[in-house]
């Protein structure tokens, strides 16, 4: 069935360094990959998301790639600070099932000050 | 921009109660509604989607008797789960979208459910 896999699990940097997290989907169908931050005791909030007609896509410090042939996509977030410390998700949906998410592991993000 | 509601943001219910969850959509039609589920440390859980007027869908595994599922209207819908047992208590979050931007989803605050 549709699977996403999300690595790293945690990752830890230290403040004002770049922290990436990459996402595979197995569904070729999927045309919408969402980039959601939970913090701890709250829901996930949208931060970025891409969809397939494009290769990258820029918010300020946060930037994510697609890359259609491989299936994978990326979060790039520059300059971390310790406010970025959270639980990151992707998710990936094709656009027929109704906004219908599959969601990754989730990453565990530390920055450090 | 697009903002979900849930209420209440944490309860405590009784073994053997029933306790209602809200998720409304504050400023957009949402013409899908979905439930999940999900434990610490772990990812979101897809329980049920549920479009409004019509019946919702449940994924495998979930009992759609334990936990109804209501879309009455396009800013509301409603997780019942019934008989409540400890094994329930979880975090449960909703979401969210509609016809103004296809495909993009938010995610209500979440709702804490402790059963003892």
């Amino acid at each position: 069935g549709e699977n996403v896999e999300q690595h790293p699990s945690t990752l830890s940097v230290q403040e004002g360094d770049s922290a990436v997290i990459k996402c595979t989907y197995s569904d070729s169908a999927s045309n919408y990959f969402p980039w959601y931050k939970q913090e701890l005791g709250k829901g996930p909030q949208l931060i970025i998301d891409i969809r397939s007609n494009v290769g990258e896509k820029k918010d300020q410090r946060i930037a994510v790639t697609l890359n259609k042939t491989a299936k994978h996509f990326s979060l790039h977030i520059t300059e971390t600070q310790p406010e970025d410390s959270a639980v990151y998700f992707c998710a990936a949906s094709r656009g027929n099932q109704g906004g219908k998410l599959i969601f990754g592991q989730g990453t565990e993000l530390s920055v450090k000050p | 921009g697009a903002v979900v509601s849930q209420h209440p943001s944490r309860v405590i219910c009784k073994s053997g109660t029933s306790v209602k969850i809200e998720c409304r959509s504050l400023d957009f039609q949402a013409t899908t509604m979905f439930w999940y589920r999900q434990f610490p440390k772990q990812s979101l859980m897809l329980m049920a989607t549920s479009n409004e007027g019509s019946k919702a869908t449940y994924e495998q595994g979930v009992e759609k008797d334990k936990f109804l599922i209501n879309h009455a209207s396009l800013t509301l819908s409603t997780l019942t789960v019934t008989s409540a047992h400890p094994e329930d208590s979880s975090f449960y979050i909703c979401s969210a979208s509609g016809t103004q931007r296809p495909n993009t989803i938010y995610f209500g605050e979440g709702s804490w459910l402790t059963v003892v």
